[in-house]
């Protein structure tokens, strides 16, 4: 079976350029998280969907950052305009309800 | 006090030993408990979910979970070096809405 899809893998790009994360969640799974890695901050959830509804965007951390699911096989995390601040690697995983949490491979961006 | 809290390590323990890694939690409503296991430059890798006090045990990964002191632990049996990874502790939120809080993980070095 098709685990969580993520594209790109890498992203460089420069200060102030749009960035778009894509995610492909398991399919079955209603729950969709969109996570942020550093080393200085560990996992932080920046939102999460349920049944394609925003449910919690708490995490997100500025009016630069956005996510839309539009249906239940896809969802994306904007970014505009991009910051260094945000060079991080970028998870998406899926869930049935709040059972069993898959992560994708993750994005990693790096803003020049 | 953070939601999730692991010490960060590095947990050394020699090849064949009991690593033993620790995890507590500040919601008391919480439901469902989670150990991943990342490696260097990876996505976390779900190994083992527990839901009810007691221990759960998968082939060399015991997981254990006390609700009354709000701690879950995970015993890695007879270490391999490949063991060697960050082991994230992830437990669901029920402060309105269901989410994954992750701890910032506990590095483990398993010594050949």
């Amino acid at each position: 079976d098709a685990g969580v899809i993520q594209s790109p893998r890498h992203e460089v790009t420069e200060m102030g350029q749009e960035v778009t994360l894509r995610c492909k969640p398991i399919s079955g799974h209603n729950s969709l998280f969109w996570y942020r890695q550093t080393m200085m901050r560990g996992l932080e959830l920046l939102i999460y969907f349920n049944n394609n509804v925003p449910i919690d965007d708490s995490g997100m951390p500025e009016d630069r950052f956005s996510a839309k699911m539009p249906n239940a096989s896809f969802s994306t995390l904007k970014i505009q305009p991009s910051e260094p601040r945000d060079s991080a690697v970028y998870f998406c995983a899926s869930s049935f309800s709040v059972g069993e949490l898959f992560f994708g491979e993750g994005s990693r961006l790096t803003v020049l | 006090q953070k939601e999730v809290e692991q010490n960060s390590g590095p947990l050394s323990v020699p090849e064949g030993a009991i690593a033993s890694l620790n995890c507590t939690y500040s919601d008391r409503g919480s439901q469902s408990f989670f150990w991943y296991r990342q490696y260097s430059g990876k996505s976390p890798e779900l190994i083992m979910s527990i839901y009810s006090n007691g221990d759960k045990e998968d082939g060399r990964f015991t997981a254990q979970l006390n609700k009354a002191s709000q701690y879950v632990s995970l015993l890695i049996r007879d270490s391999q070096p490949s063991d060697s990874a960050t082991y994230l502790c992830a437990v669901t939120s029920t402060s309105g809405t269901y989410k994954y809080i992750f701890g910032t993980g506990t590095r483990l070095k398993v010594l050949a």
